[in-house]
């Protein structure tokens, strides 16, 4: 039973165009969540996160948003770059509810391309 | 600043034989989690490694246990290999603060594991 769901597996998104990644959880538990990207041969890195407590949280190009009635994460960036081309995977955790520990639950990931 | 590092990068095990995999933190960064990504999912969650002790642990057999030395770093141990065990295995690092909550997990690049 997947608690994080990813439904797009890839998304092709023009170069200077706003490219918008989506997340769902069925978990109420999970009140911190966290998007990291992936490029072929590296581990994920941590790219932005958002605690339940916030419904927006912006680091640059790159904003979240928290919708937690719906259960729904999504990333947005803007521009899209061409290095923006990887994996994206949504990740949450039980971090403030389960005593601080982030064993984190991930979707599947959305392969981003971005198109020149 | 050295960040994750994993050994070995690739490793190739027969079915029934066990496995060891060993994992440096990020400098500062005193926890440890392992985790199993399969071919087309996203990380699972093995467990997390605090204090030399075993955190928290995901949804994963006894077949599979760890182990966190007196300088952070951190080994997975794999017995009686499956074939279903094959799979890139990620170390996250990250720092638990004075309140017990963990800050954001860097990943390392993984270990390729191949079970034959």
């Amino acid at each position: 039973d997947q608690q994080v769901k990813q439904n797009s597996p890839s998304l092709s998104v023009q170069e200077g165009r706003i490219s918008i990644l989506n997340c769902d959880y069925t978990n109420s538990m999970f009140d911190y969540f966290l998007w990291y990207k992936k490029y072929p041969a590296e581990g994920p890195t941590f790219l932005i996160s958002i605690s339940s407590i916030k419904d927006k949280n912006e680091d640059g190009r790159f904003t979240v948003f928290l919708n937690k009635s719906a259960k729904h994460l999504s990333l947005h960036i803007v521009p899209s770059q061409p290095g923006d081309s990887a994996v994206y995977f949504c990740a949450a955790s039980d971090l403030y509810s389960g005593g601080g520990a982030d064993g984190l639950t991930f979707g599947k990931g959305t392969h981003l391309i971005i198109q020149p | 600043d050295a960040g994750v590092t994993q050994s070995p990068t690739h490793l190739i095990k027969t079915r029934g034989q066990q496995v060891t995999l060993r994992c440096s933190p990020k400098s500062g960064h005193d926890t440890v989690s392992w985790y199993q990504q399969a071919l087309g999912q996203g990380p699972q969650f093995i467990f997390q490694y605090y204090e030399e002790e075993e955190r928290q642990r995901g949804n994963f057999p006894d077949r599979f246990s760890g182990h966190q030395f007196p300088n952070y770093s951190s080994e997975l141990n794999v017995n009686a290999l499956l074939l279903g065990d094959s799979a890139l295995y990620l170390c996250a690092s990250s720092l638990t603060n004075f309140a017990y909550m963990n800050t954001e997990a860097f990943f390392g690049q993984g270990t390729r594991l191949t079970v034959v």
